[in-house]
């Protein structure tokens, strides 16, 4: 079967690092985004892993262990923006994204 | 950058009335989805189509109907609204054939229904 996970639920510190973990199960495997979505809002496009490692972009980072069905998004010097949800998804043998619930990132100051 | 348009924002409908959620995207993907997203729960999938004319049904199409007449155009509908259906309403759509990131999603700004 799929499933995919990550917690309900983070609080971090204004200017800290926060590291948000997915796990995800599945028989077929097209790569691993993540999704920023603030309350109210949509979802909007943060990262795309396909291969293993690490994928910086400013003070957003992912990274992809395929053999571990593991990822996370790493947010450095975190803003008070930054309290969102973040949703990771991934696409199957289908191309269809198989969507976690979302981890809601309070910050405080 | 693409954009994908919800008709309305906020919605209060009554319970049994039909309803319509109508979704439109500018840059001629093929491939468009409705979701619903209810706190705890997630995205989850009503209905997608990946073509005009053709559609599939999602996780949890009961209640749901849809229409794609258009290419650009992806509507959703609720034949007899229930407040179970109360929730937020997400249009998205995508170029699956760009492959890589490109298959990822552009989301509407989202529908908020409430069925009294």
């Amino acid at each position: 079967g799929q499933n995919i996970d990550q917690p309900t639920e983070m609080t971090a510190t204004e200017g800290a690092i926060v590291q948000i973990n997915c796990t995800y199960q599945t028989s077929g495997f097209n790569g691993l985004f993540w999704y920023q979505q603030h309350a109210g809002e949509a979802p909007t496009f943060l990262s795309y892993n396909v291969l293993d490692g690490l994928e910086e972009k400013g003070r957003f980072s992912s990274f992809l262990s395929r053999s571990k069905g593991y990822s996370y998004l790493l947010l450095k010097e975190l803003q008070m923006k930054d309290s969102a949800s973040y949703l990771c998804a991934f696409g199957d043998s289908n191309y269809q994204l198989i969507w976690g619930a979302g981890t809601k990132l309070i910050i405080k100051p | 950058d693409v954009k994908v348009t919800q008709s309305s924002r906020y919605l209060v409908k009554r319970t049994g009335e039909k309803v319509f959620l109508e979704c439109v995207q500018d840059m001629d993907h093929e491939n468009m989805f409705w979701y619903r997203q209810d706190p705890g729960l997630g995205l989850r999938l009503i209905y997608f189509s990946y073509d005009v004319k053709m559609k599939e049904k999602g996780d949890i199409p009961e209640g749901y109907s849809v229409s794609r007449e258009k290419k650009e155009r992806f509507s959703l509908i609720l034949e007899s609204a229930s407040t179970n259906q109360t929730s937020m309403y997400l249009c998205a759509s995508r170029f699956l054939r760009g492959g890589g990131r490109d298959y990822g999603y552009t989301f509407g700004s989202g529908t908020r229904l409430t069925v009294v």
